[in-house]
């Protein structure tokens, strides 16, 4: 079966640009989370999604955005872009909605904003 | 608030080695504990949790970690390292009821020949 995919691989944005990240959970997961992490540092958590609906948000500022369609993908939104903004964006998917169970995370997208 | 703690950025060892890695967690009510293995260029793989049950967890590629409630602790073992084990590994706590995982700042694990 394959796992979580996540398109475009790499990815470079000017300042102020918008961005669109893509994710495709692996089949019958329902739930997709997103996650930042800058390099050297851990994960960073920035939403979570089930059922088409928004279930966590880190804290993160409303330029960022996010959605999950019927098929359960999702769409990570980043506006007016930052050059703090670069970073890897993880996307993992899970069964359940909630509790401590498994996530598979998928091998992100590397965003460079300059 | 939850908060996870690496304590050491950096774990150079030998081949055939023991290794540990420390982490500590913070939280006022309970959490699930994870340890997550990050090879480079790659997304994360699950090493091992501990979700409730015996304190002692063993998971791929022959690593281990004990639970410790009193010492607030998560630490990873493995009694001997091999070269591919070098990578970044991440601890992380998830409250009960969500979904949202918190994670250290990670270990770089080198293992020398």
């Amino acid at each position: 079966d394959a796992g979580v995919t996540q398109s475009p691989t790499h990815l470079i944005k000017t300042r102020g640009q918008q961005v669109t990240l893509r994710c495709s959970p692996i089949s019958g997961h329902k739930s997709v989370s997103w996650y930042q992490q800058v390099l050297g540092q851990g994960p960073q958590f920035i939403f979570q999604y089930y059922e088409k609906e928004e279930r966590g948000r880190g804290n993160f500022p409303d330029r960022f955005s996010a959605r999950q369609f019927p098929n359960y993908s999702s769409e990570l939104n980043v506006n007016a872009l930052l050059l703090g903004d670069s970073a890897l964006y993880l996307c993992a998917s899970s069964f359940r909605t909630s509790g401590s169970y498994e996530q598979y995370f998928g091998p992100g997208t590397r965003l460079t904003v300059t | 608030a939850q908060s996870v703690t690496q304590l050491d950025s950096q774990v150079p060892v030998f081949e055939e080695a023991p290794v540990e890695l420390r982490c500590n967690y913070s939280s006022s009510v309970s959490v699930y504990l994870f340890w997550y293995v990050q090879y480079p260029n790659q997304g994360l793989q699950l090493l091992l949790k501990y979700l409730s049950g015996s304190t002692l967890v063993k998971g791929i590629n022959g690593f281990e970690a004990e639970f410790n409630k009193s010492q607030t602790s998560f630490h990873l073992r493995k009694p001997s390292v091999h070269i591919s084990d070098t990578a970044e590994y991440f601890c992380a706590v998830s409250v009960a009821d969500t979904d949202k995982l918190i994670f250290g700042t990670g270990t770089r694990l080198q293992v020398f020949p």
